[in-house]
């Protein structure tokens, strides 16, 4: 069973460009979550989406975004990159509500921002 | 939102039990208790989880206390693989996929 895929692994931009992330769920599974890991801020909550609708978000600005496609599989983006956005991206996906099932986590994008 | 609070970090021998604890003292009644663990350079990985029972499967138990207010993850006996950051983690039923990572455990496993 294939787990969940993210797209690129690695990433180089430059301040100001925008950057989208793709996130592929496990097969069956309807929310995918978002996550910024950072040395300083540790694991953050971006959003969450449920059969195609954001359900939850945390506290980001609006340059951070995502969408849900109805195959499940899910972007996250970034515009008007600043220093600050270099970190680990995970996203996780889950059958339901994560808080029943438990979530399984991509190896997550590591975004580097020159 | 409800946090947990553990130890920064946790020593273990290999091949011996490892308890790691975690404190929710403000838990309320639709939170469930989730661990997951960390290794350099990788996502999070799923452990357990439960709500109210204690629970096991192939990697680990979780032990609940009865009041709920306390929680912890047992590995029956520790690998060099097991050497990781823990979280334990309140997750809140209709909040959906929202996890509020604290600093979690670092464990390490001496052979």
């Amino acid at each position: 069973k294939a787990g969940v895929t993210q797209t690129p692994r690695y990433l180089i931009k430059t301040r100001g460009q925008q950057v989208t992330l793709s996130c592929s769920p496990i097969s069956g599974h309807r929310s995918v979550s978002w996550y910024q890991q950072t040395p300083g801020q540790g694991l953050q909550f971006l959003f969450e989406y449920f059969s195609e609708t954001q359900r939850n978000k945390g506290n980001f600005p609006g340059r951070f975004s995502g969408r849900q496609f109805s195959n499940s599989r899910s972007e996250m983006n970034v515009s008007t990159l600043e220093l600050g956005d270099s970190a680990l991206y995970l996203c996780a996906s889950s059958p339901g509500t994560g808080a029943l099932y438990g979530y399984t986590f991509g190896s997550g994008t590591r975004l580097t921002v020159v | 939102d409800a946090k947990t609070t553990q130890p920064n970090s946790m020593e273990s021998n290999e091949e011996e039990p490892v308890h790691l604890p975690c404190n929710h003292s403000t838990i309320s009644g639709t939170d469930y208790i989730h661990w997951y663990r960390q290794l350099p350079s990788q996502g999070p990985e799923y452990v357990i989880h439960g709500l109210t029972s204690n629970v096991n499967n192939r990697m680990a138990s979780l032990a609940i206390a009865e009041d709920r207010k306390s929680s912890t993850l047992i590995l029956h006996r520790a690998t060099l693989r097991d050497a990781a950051v823990y979280y334990c983690i309140l997750a809140v039923y209709n909040q959906g996929g929202k996890l509020i990572f604290g600093q979690g455990t670092e464990l390490s496993v001496k052979p």
